[in-house]
């Protein structure tokens, strides 16, 4: 248990669906993140929130939407993905985003498979 | 950041210690090397980190070179449940939220 929870851990959804993976954090901290885990690729940064604001979008397509409302809560709306958008979905929360390291505790992920 | 490179498996028996190497030899002076694993499933989790001065936590012990140019991760008393895939990454400090994962290096420990 790492103070990071991640719900649902598993979701299948069709191309036409609209769903939406949320992320919380028990641990006070500041920062938290998005990441992609692809079959057989390493993890890709896709979002990041330092104090409720979005510092980091690493070019991911607009099907993929993040909302931090605050900074225990993150959300990643989906919409008209794709199936090659299956994949392991992480969050991870640190206590901030930048200036003084604070190492990052990822949540169990939501295993996603888009049919 | 600079690129690490780790050996892409390796076995290691119960009980004994599991040295794991990583190379980094472009690493600048003001970059450190940090270490993660991720267990079937899970995500990440971190292990240690440093910068030139050998660290221990109770998970681990980081060994890096005078010259900084590769370090070693050292479980002193493997067991199954080290089984994981362990990521050697180098970053600036002050570029905290970017943790470039590479492929890892991934760890069997064998009764």
């Amino acid at each position: 248990e790492t103070g990071v929870t991640q719900t649902p851990r598993h979701l299948v959804m069709g191309m036409t669906n609209k769903k939406s993976l949320k992320c919380e954090q028990h641990l006070g901290h500041n920062a938290m993140y998005w990441y992609k885990q692809s079959a057989k690729k390493p993890l890709e940064l896709m979002f990041v929130y330092n104090f409720k604001e979005q510092t980091e979008n690493n070019s991911v397509p607009s099907r993929f939407s993040p909302e931090c409302p605050n900074s225990s809560h993150l959300f990643l709306h989906l919409h008209t993905l794709q199936p090659e958008d299956s994949a392991l979905y992480l969050c991870a929360s640190s206590q901030d985003g930048g200036g003084t390291y604070n190492e990052q505790f990822f949540g169990p992920g939501t295993r996603l498979t888009v049919l | 950041d600079a690129k690490t490179t780790q050996p892409p498996s390796m076995d290691c028996a119960e009980g004994r210690a599991a040295n794991l190497p990583c190379n980094h030899s472009t690493i600048s002076g003001n970059e450190y090397v940090y270490w993660y694993r991720q267990i079937h499933s899970q995500g990440p989790q971190y292990i240690i980190h440093g910068l030139k001065n050998n660290e221990t936590n109770e998970m681990a012990s980081l060994i890096i070179t005078e010259d900084r140019k590769s370090s070693t991760l050292i479980l002193p008393h493997a067991t199954l449940r080290d089984t994981a895939v362990y990521y050697c990454i180098v970053r600036l400090r002050s570029n905290d939220y970017k943790l470039s994962f590479g492929a890892g290096t991934t760890v069997t420990v064998r009764a």
